[in-house]
């Protein structure tokens, strides 16, 4: 499968714990997107690469959230401290500079804070 | 601030119905228009889009929609639709000034009953 995928592709963690979710986008694709989806909600908007350079990031990325893409391929989504709240579907998403726009989902990773 | 907004939340149809589904955007720029489907257990996957040019776009089985920029719309329609369209579709839109925020909406909920 050479779609964007992503690990792990469920997670169950208690409040106060870290969790980290990995992204793998489809190669090449050198923009890659971090979205939040909750359920009866479409996908909100985290934050953005181009290349390894962080361009854009919500509001709703908090500071216990960070996103990182050290080397431009694949890119990491950390949560400290988690809450309640953070549960939700995380989604990534890739694309390629010259794709016309078009970004491609991961199946993304649930996460549920108990 | 940007929004997007679906008519319906949940729509129930009877299979060779027709359907339309709504979608108004609040941005008054030159836009990007998308729909996507999410099947159940699926990822995210591109219907159709809209960059420029005829406003009325064909996408993926028999679906098409409607630009116009005067009622800031972009309806999704099918003349018939079938039991294995039963999904989520969410309409996005993304400004061609903006980096590459996509902003989703809400969704719609489609079920149809063979």
């Amino acid at each position: 499968d050479t779609g964007v995928s992503q690990d792990p592709r469920h997670k169950i963690t208690k409040r106060g714990q870290n969790v980290t979710f990995r992204c793998d986008p489809i190669s090449e694709h050198n923009r890659l997107y971090w979205y939040r989806q909750t359920l009866g909600q479409g996908p909100e908007f985290l934050t953005y690469f181009q290349n390894e350079a962080q361009l854009e990031k919500s509001r709703l990325l908090s500071d216990r959230f960070s996103a990182e893409r050290p080397k431009g391929s694949f890119s990491t989504l950390e949560i400290q401290r988690t809450e309640q709240g953070d549960s939700a579907m995380y989604l990534c998403a890739s694309r390629e500079a010259s794709s016309g726009n078009t970004i491609y989902f991961g199946e993304g990773s649930w996460l549920t804070v108990v | 601030a940007q929004s997007v907004s679906q008519h319906n939340h949940h729509v129930i149809l009877s299979e060779a119905a027709s359907l339309e589904l709504g979608c108004n955007y609040s941005y008054g720029g030159t836009v990007n228009l998308f729909w996507y489907v999410q099947y159940p257990g699926q990822h995210l996957q591109l219907l159709l889009k809209y960059f420029s040019g005829d406003p009325l776009v064909k996408g993926i089985k028999g679906f098409e929609a409607e630009f116009i920029k005067s009622k800031f719309s972009f309806n999704l329609r099918k003349p018939s639709v079938q039991w294995s369209d039963t999904a989520e579709y969410f309409c996005a839109v993304k400004r061609k000034t903006s980096y590459d925020k996509v902003i989703f909406g809400p969704g719609t909920s489609l079920s149809v009953i063979p």
